[in-house]
């Protein structure tokens, strides 16, 4: 079945520290894929994104992810975290069949220490 | 200018209210989506609508229903809602040709609480 995997459902980083937030999917084809970040209580906010060619992506808020086709891997990276960044991360692709939905990772909840 | 709004923010209801939730979006988006979020879990799909027309209604009760009254424009009519039904309801939109969604684009949601 077709499906979004996101390992960890908590990792914890000291402030400064780097960090890398895993998913891998489930698909024949290379889906589009997404990640979002959400803080508590709000509404989901699009981190960044991959459709094709270079398979490493800038995002906002100086964050960056790589595709790996051969992993069917979507990791998301940031050499420094902030305090700031603590919040819900969730990885979501659309499978391309055409039907207006994409489909989200369980999602991994980032602590910071300080 | 990427912004979905939502009203209200919060939202309490008795079990025989009605109330209805609003979403609205000015980026030209030709798909709007209903989402229910519980805590602690990603977003699940209830809604989805295409041209304004309904494209997607993800087995959701009929306690729930969906307005799209134009393109900008996206209402979640509730009635007779249970306790379980507790959540923060979140709006999204996305552009596209006609069945590619690329991203999407939240609103901030509406915490409903059902007493």
């Amino acid at each position: 079945a077709q499906s979004v995997t996101q390992p960890d459902i908590h990792i914890t980083v000291s402030e400064g520290a780097s960090l890398e937030l895993r998913c891998n999917y489930s698909y024949g084809a290379t889906p589009y894929l997404f990640w979002y970040v959400q803080s508590p209580g709000q509404g989901l906010q699009l981190l960044l994104k991959y459709f094709s060619g270079d398979t490493l992506v800038q995002g906002i808020k100086g964050f960056e992810a790589e595709f790996k086709r051969s992993q069917s891997s979507f990791n998301l990276r940031k050499p420094s975290v902030h305090w700031s960044d603590a919040a819900e991360y969730f990885c979501a692709v659309d499978l391309l069949n055409r039907d207006d939905k994409i489909i989200f990772g369980k999602g991994t909840r980032l602590h910071i220490l300080p | 200018d990427t912004e979905v709004t939502q009203t209200p923010k919060h939202l309490v209801m008795g079990m025989t209210n009605k109330k209805s939730l609003k979403c609205e979006q000015h980026m030209g988006h030709r798909a709007m989506y209903w989402y229910k979020q519980k805590a602690k879990k990603p977003p699940e799909l209830m809604f989805v609508y295409s041209y304004e027309k309904l494209s997607i209604n993800e087995s959701v009760p009929s306690r729930f229903s969906p307005e799209c009254p134009n393109s900008s424009l996206l209402n979640l009519h509730l009635h007779a809602l249970q306790p379980e039904d507790s959540a923060l309801y979140l709006c999204a939109s996305s552009q596209g040709e006609a069945g590619t969604t690329l991203e999407q684009y939240f609103g901030p949601g509406t915490r409903l609480t059902v007493t």
